[in-house]
C-alpha cells in the first residue's frame, strides 16, 4: 500500500528557533496534502491544507507566519514551526492524498520545545 | 475544526466482550472511516464506509452508517487486549474535500 513518510519522527528544540517537518509521498503523486497537530490524549486538529504550487489553506486560529508550509513538489510538503514556544510542543502528523482521492497518513512527528 | 463527536470518550471492558463507539458528525458526508492510534503512534486504517452504504463488516470489526442521523458506530468483537487504543471516526466533508476527525474514544481491554 501507499506510504507517507514524515522526518524527523522527533525533535527537541529550545524556545526561540525554528523547525522543520518534511511530509512525503514515497510511491504516489500527491497534489493535496495536510497537516493535523494532536495534543495529548486529544484527537487530530486538521491545519492546513497543503496545495502543490500554490498557498496553503490554514484552518480558522491556525497562525500562517508561524506555520509556515511549502509544498514545492508532487512528493513532498513542508511545515515550519517558526520561533518555536513550549505551548507549540505537540505530535504533527501529515497526510497525503492520492489521484483517487485515498488519504494516507504519515507516522508523525513529536516536537518537544525546551 | 472538529466534524462531531464520538461517545464514549472512554471505555474500559474484559477482554473477549464486545466494544461499542459512535460517532455523530454534521455535515454531508461522500464516507466515513475509523482508524485506530496506539498511544504516541501513528493512524492504523480501520475501515472506511460510503455514504450509500449502511454497513460494513471487515474481521472482527463491523461499522454501521445512517445518514439520516447522521451517526456511525464500530463494534469489535471478541476483543483483545491488543485493541486497547484509541478510535477515531473521520469524515470526508463533501463539500470541503478534507478529513475532519471525531474527539476519539479510548478503549481499554483489561485481561
Amino acid at each position: 500500500g501507499a506510504v507517507v513518510s514524515q522526518h524527523p519522527s522527533w525533535v527537541i528544540c529550545k524556545s526561540g528557533t525554528s523547525v522543520k517537518i518534511e511530509c512525503r509521498s514515497l510511491d504516489f503523486q500527491a497534489t493535496t496534502m495536510f497537516w493535523y497537530r494532536q495534543f495529548p490524549k486529544q484527537s487530530l486538529m486538521l491545519m492546513a491544507t497543503s496545495n502543490e504550487g500554490s498557498k496553503a489553506t490554514y484552518e480558522q486560529g491556525v497562525e500562517k507566519d508561524k506555520f509556515l508550509i511549502n509544498h514545492a513538489s508532487l512528493t513532498l510538503s513542508t511545515l515550519t514551526v517558526t520561533s518555536a514556544h513550549p505551548e507549540d510542543s505537540s505530535f504533527y502528523i501529515c497526510s497525503a492524498r492520492d489521484p483517487v482521492s485515498t488519504q494516507y497518513f504519515g507516522p508523525g512527528t513529536r516536537l518537544t520545545v525546551t | 475544526s472538529q466534524q462531531g463527536e464520538e461517545d464514549p470518550q472512554a471505555l474500559s471492558i474484559q477482554e473477549g466482550e464486545n466494544a461499542t463507539m459512535n460517532c455523530s458528525y454534521k455535515t454531508s458526508i461522500n464516507n466515513l472511516q475509523w482508524y485506530r492510534q496506539n498511544s504516541g503512534r501513528g493512524l492504523v486504517h480501520l475501515i472506511l464506509i460510503r455514504s450509500n452504504e449502511r454497513e460494513k463488516h471487515s474481521g472482527r470489526l463491523r461499522v454501521t452508517l445512517d445518514t439520516s442521523k447522521k451517526s456511525s458506530s464500530l463494534l469489535i468483537t471478541a476483543s483483545r487486549a491488543a485493541d486497547t487504543a484509541s478510535y477515531f471516526c473521520a469524515t470526508d466533508d463533501q463539500g470541503a474535500q478534507k478529513l475532519v476527525f471525531g474527539q476519539g474514544t479510548r478503549l481499554t481491554i483489561n485481561p
